[in-house]
């Protein structure tokens, strides 16, 4: 049972264009989000996070979006550069003694195009 | 950000023997560590929840007697993978919480390489 899913296994986008990377669990108990994005043969880089109280966190060219209703989030990126091609992977948190694992989707991996 | 180290990135070894990978935070003390599997194309498997002072939480389906796992520190955790076989080649993934600050976010080594012959 997949409790984070990242529908799009990849996604192309041209340089100076928008790309938004999308989302989805299952476990309502999740209380924190994260966005890690990952090289080839390269330990995931911790991007950017969100907790469940609000709705939107942005740091530079980078947002991300919780929607908790709909268990939805998203990461927008723009303008979207070559360098951010990667894979990228959402992960949830949830607060309990187990020592806040992650749980993570599968990926996406971005190219973008000069 | 938080740095974590992971030694060594590529070890090849011959089938049946041993093989030790650390994973040290290098400036914040982490009393939770964390070791993942990767396979190619796939997603972060987590394999084991290292705990310092106390035994590591495994996830089901991996083996601790075949992976065990030491954390006799709050700055390094090793994994060893015991009488290594074909099979167990992967790319082993370590990652640490800060215990002090934003608990939350794990950051992660560089990851190991294990090709078994």
């Amino acid at each position: 049972d997949q409790q984070v899913k990242q529908n799009s296994p990849s996604l192309s986008v041209q340089e100076g264009r928008i790309s938004i990377l999308n989302c989805d669990y299952t476990n309502s108990m999740f209380d924190y989000f994260l966005w890690y994005k990952k090289y080839p043969a390269e330990g995931p880089t911790f991007l950017i996070s969100i907790s469940s109280i609000k709705d939107k966190n942005e740091d530079g060219r980078f947002t991300v979006f919780l929607n908790k209703s709909a268990k939805h989030l998203s990461l927008h990126i723009v303008p979207s550069q070559p360098g951010d091609s990667a894979v990228y992977f959402c992960a949830a948190s949830l607060d309990n003694n187990a020592g806040n694992m992650l749980t993570f989707g599968g990926g996406t991996r971005l190219m973008v195009k000069p | 950000g938080a740095v974590v180290s992971q030694h060594p990135s590529w070890v090849i070894c011959k089938s049946g023997t041993s093989v030790k990978i650390e994973c040290r935070s290098l400036d914040f003390q982490a009393t939770t560590m964390f070791w993942y599997r990767q396979f190619p194309k796939q997603s972060l498997m987590l394999m084991a929840t290292s705990n310092e002072g106390s035994k590591a939480t495994y996830e089901q389906g991996v083996e601790k007697d075949k992976f065990l796992i030491n954390h006799a520190s709050l700055t390094l955790s090793t994994l060893t993978v015991t009488s290594a076989h074909p099979e167990d080649s992967s790319f082993y993934i370590c990652s640490a919480r800060d215990s002090g600050f934003a608990k939350n976010i794990q950051y992660f080594g560089a990851g190991t390489r294990l090709s078994v012959l």
